[in-house]
């Protein structure tokens, strides 16, 4: 079975400091897809970032980016010169099939002013 | 911008209630999920809908129905609410059928209080 592992319950980064995610997942599907999603205290999850398991190229959105290593079933997100709005519960998440998405069990951010 | 829109924020309801939570996307999307939220646990998938009165069970559907009677409206019931029902329902929704590849939009959460 698929699996979702997020092992940091929490990180705290400088404002304007450079923070990295930890995400690893379990899988024998050779094409999926991975996201990143936020959850601000307004509770609305958003998408920050996705990405094709058959492109080799890492996404990038912004101040966001992702390190997406394949073989080793790593797909880290690092957020350039955190803000204070980038303080939320991250949760990776990893779909493939049909309908199914399984989700991480979350990193809350914390960002220092 | 896709609104996906659930009917209440916070809800206290007492054991053996039945319990509906609503849920309304306005973007003609095809597939609707209800997902539980609990601290250390993740996204937990209760029911899924690709269609009009069509469902699937997820991972934790025991204790729950659902209902799609219209493609805009996904309704999730506590049969007989439970105390470790207790729990944060989030509501989503995605366009395509059968597609991973697609991004989901979520609802602000139903934070539900079984007393």
């Amino acid at each position: 079975a698929q699996t979702v592992t997020q092992s940091q319950p929490e990180m705290s980064v400088q404002e304007a400091e450079t923070v990295t995610l930890s995400c690893t997942y379990d899988t024998s599907e050779s094409d999926y897809y991975l996201f990143w999603y936020k959850q601000p205290p307004s509770r609305q999850m958003i998408l920050v970032i996705r990405q094709e398991a058959y492109k080799q190229q890492n996404a990038t959105e912004n101040r966001f980016s992702v390190n997406f290593q394949k073989a080793a079933k790593s797909f880290s997100l690092k957020i350039s010169d955190s803000q204070l709005g980038d303080a939320a519960m991250y949760f990776c998440a990893y779909g493939t099939g049909t309908y199914k998405y399984i989700f991480g069990t979350g990193t809350r951010l914390k960002v220092l002013a | 911008d896709v609104k996906v829109t659930q009917s209440s924020r916070y809800l206290v309801k007492r054991t053996g209630e039945k319990v509906f939570l609503e849920c309304v996307q306005d973007m003609d999307h095809e597939n609707m999920f209800w997902y539980r939220q609990d601290p250390g646990l993740g996204l937990r998938l209760i029911y899924f809908s690709y269609d009009v009165k069509m469902k699937e069970k997820g991972d934790i559907p025991e204790g729950y129905s659902v209902s799609r009677e219209k493609k805009e409206r996904f309704s999730l019931i506590l049969e007989s609410a439970s105390t470790n029902q207790t729990s944060m329902y989030l509501c989503a929704s995605s366009q395509d059928n059968w597609a991973t590849s697609e991004k989901l939009f979520f609802g602000s959460g139903t934070q539900l209080s079984v007393l």
